[in-house]
């Protein structure tokens, strides 16, 4: 009865690395959801993905980020080129199925990054 | 654009007192209201949830929520607190024509001392 598994928990990269964050959503949930949580604030939409199509990216930097969500496998947040301004919480949220008053999800424990 | 708007960013309780957080939003539409807890070192969980009906709403561990309208408020109240509800409170709002999309306050830090 797995719920929102992410994956590192923590992740340390020095700047210019590439950070790869890891979710695999509750089973049967087929819609996922990044956040990301810099530090004193709430969190923040980053992108909406549905398998194989990324819905709505619009919370997402337009550049070194991205996000996919394969057919098979894990939904990936990928940030290449890393900054210090990257360091946060990056959480990662599931739902069964969206649509008005339907929404409700599930989070998983997040990923901490830190750029030396 | 919405917002959700918590006043207190730290509070400090003893064992027993009354809590109250403040959640506020801007939106003037028709919107799902939620509040989620991060107990320290694990993921945020749903405490409870207004979609629609009655305005006070019941959650888990003895919190309840009162959805005023007419203020844009959805308070997080719990008569008495202990000290193993330390932890961080997220109120977030969903509006109806962006259903996915969930807007997160900023959070607050409750410590209750023994």
């Amino acid at each position: 009865n797995a719920g929102v598994m992410q994956n590192p928990r923590h992740l340390v990269r020095r700047r210019g690395q590439e950070a790869r964050l890891r979710c695999s959503p509750v089973k049967g949930h087929s819609h996922v959801y990044w956040y990301r949580q810099l530090p004193e604030e709430g969190l923040k939409f980053m992108v909406y993905l549905q398998k194989e199509n990324i819905i709505d990216e619009s919370g997402m930097p337009k550049e070194r980020f991205s996000a996919e969500f394969p057919k098979e496998g894990p939904s990936i947040l990928r940030i290449q080129q890393v900054v210090r301004g990257d360091s946060a919480a990056y959480f990662c949220a599931s739902s069964e199925r969206t649509g008005a008053g339907a929404n409700v999800l599930t989070f998983g424990a997040g990923s901490r990054l830190t750029v030396l | 654009a919405q917002s959700v708007s918590q006043h207190n960013h730290h509070v400090i309780l003893s064992e027993a007192a009354s809590l109250e957080l403040g959640c506020n939003y801007s939106y003037g539409g028709t919107v799902n209201l939620f509040w989620y807890v991060q107990y320290p070192g694990q993921h945020l969980q749903l405490l409870l949830k207004y979609f629609s009906g009655d305005p006070l709403v019941k959650g888990i561990k003895g919190f309840e929520a009162e959805f005023i309208k007419s203020k844009f408020s959805f308070n997080l109240r719990k008569p008495s607190v202990q000290w193993s509800d330390t932890a961080e409170y997220f109120c977030a709002v969903n509006a109806l024509d962006s259903s996915y999309k969930l807007i997160f306050g900023s959070g607050t830090r409750l410590l209750v001392r023994p």
